[in-house]
């Protein structure tokens, strides 16, 4: 079965420092990593996916195969990074399974 | 496109009561899944369902859960009857066939007392 583990629910940094919300997944096969957010009050969003190495407001994730991890890193938070973001998987069937989610509070 | 529509936002209601859940999908898509959010437990996939079909529910807690798919454009959640421990934020989502992420709707708090 699939299992993603996000071992931070509360991260809190200052406005300009770098940001690392932890992600490790466990699954046999080639999962398929996505960074969902919500911020306050908001619908669940996708943020990026593995596939398409993108850049989103500056985040990005890079997958690890070693690690079994898909960290999500920003160099310079900003207070309107603060919500919640959840790290999913998707193994061979159509499900998303969700990690425990991080809450991120940007200070000014 | 309105997005994956959900009612009601807000549902207070007495412990012991039957309480449904509304999920209008978008458009074209063919699957969609129920998700119940708590502090505690993050977010947990409930059921979901594939052409009007479920396909899985095994993360549906108990047999007071029940969920209904009868045609593309509507699907519904009701639980029966009703606890405390049920008050949480319920989404919805759908997905088109081949996309990569999920829609997700914006959700109904339900609190029972």
């Amino acid at each position: 079965a699939q299992r993603v583990t996000q071992p931070e629910k509360l991260l809190s940094v200052f406005k300009g420092a770098p940001v690392e919300l932890k992600c490790n997944y466990s699954y046999s096969g080639s999962p398929e990593l996505f960074w969902y957010v919500q911020y306050s009050r908001q619908r669940l969003q996708l943020l990026l996916r593995h596939i398409s190495r993108e850049s989103i407001k500056g985040f990005t994730a890079d997958l690890n195969k070693g690690e079994t991890s898909f960290h999500l890193k920003k160099p310079f938070a900003q207070e309107e990074d603060s919500a919640m973001y959840y790290c999913a998987s998707r193994g061979a069937g159509n499900m998303l399974t969700f990690g425990g989610g991080t809450r991120l509070m940007v200070k000014p | 496109d309105a997005g994956v529509i959900q009612s009601p936002r807000h549902e207070v209601t007495e412990m012991g009561q039957e309480v449904t859940l509304r999920c209008k999908p978008i458009s074209g898509h063919n699957s969609l899944f129920w998700y119940r959010q708590t502090m505690m437990r993050g977010l947990e996939l409930l059921i979901y369902f594939n052409n009007n079909v479920p396909i899985d529910d095994s993360g549906m807690p108990e047999d007071r859960f029940s969920a209904k798919m009868p045609n593309a454009s509507f699907s519904t959640l009701k639980i029966q009857p009703s606890e405390p421990r049920d008050s949480a934020v319920y989404f919805c989502a759908s997905r088109k066939q081949g996309a990569d992420g999920y829609t997700f709707g914006s959700g109904t708090r339900l609190t029972v007392v």
